[in-house]
């Protein structure tokens, strides 16, 4: 099935530094929204974006809806071993209201 | 936690069988989803129902049909199970069909064999 082009695949990096990753489509889309999602549970929702360009925070992470509405982006800022898990960014657009969905991005957080 | 539950939380099926999964929806939402996650990718759109009516498919066969019942919970049934069924079912809710924000359950964990 089709599926968002979400990069790096994983990430290895030390408490306090900052993460980025993004996703990238070739469909426009109407809304995009992060989650994590931890072994053995469903995605939680971090963040939902609604229009092109917004910039919305949740804390220590941030997220952007690309102009072109074909890209989004998420930091997250003094990372900790907590935010440990698998990201997924997923996007919606036309009349399907199906989410499509990126292949993850796996963190790891060396304390 | 996000209020959506799905049962049974694990369960092992033998190629052919039928299987029947189950979601409660979150308060107030009218809206229900279903993904196939297999290990190591993420979600597939299976179908989405909106006040018992199908709005959205995805690309799964026809052995993959669902219901939506009057206080919006939801089933996923699966007939003639094969191998490659063997996934995480997740169910997702949301307050209208246009789909604002989808809340996951912990999913269901289905095992083929």
């Amino acid at each position: 099935g089709q599926q968002l082009n979400q990069s790096p695949q994983s990430m290895f990096i030390q408490e306090g530094e900052d993460v980025s990753m993004n996703c990238t489509s070739s469909s426009i889309f109407n809304t995009w929204l992060w989650y994590k999602q931890e072994p053995g549970e469903g995605p939680v929702l971090l963040i939902a974006l609604y229009k092109a360009g917004e910039l919305t925070s949740n804390g220590r992470l941030t997220a952007q809806f690309g102009i072109t509405r074909k890209d989004s982006f998420l930091n997250i800022s003094a990372s900790i071993p907590s935010d440990v898990g698998i990201y997924f960014c997923a996007g919606r657009g036309g009349s399907n209201y199906k989410l499509t969905f990126g292949k993850g991005t796996l963190l790891t957080v060396n304390p | 936690e996000t209020g959506v539950t799905q049962s049974p939380t694990h369960l092992i099926k033998t190629r052919g069988q039928q299987v029947t999964l189950r979601c409660s929806s979150q308060s107030g939402h009218n809206t229900v989803s279903w993904y196939q996650q297999a290990l190591g990718q993420g979600p597939q759109f299976i179908f989405q129902y909106y006040r018992e009516e199908k709005n959205g498919r995805g690309n799964f066969p026809p052995r993959f049909s669902g219901l939506q019942f009057p206080n919006y919970s939801s089933e996923l049934n699966v007939n003639a199970l094969e191998l490659d069924d063997s996934a995480l079912y997740l169910c997702a809710s949301s307050q209208d069909m246009s789909g604002t924000e989808a809340f996951f359950g912990q999913g269901t964990r289905l095992t083929v064999v």
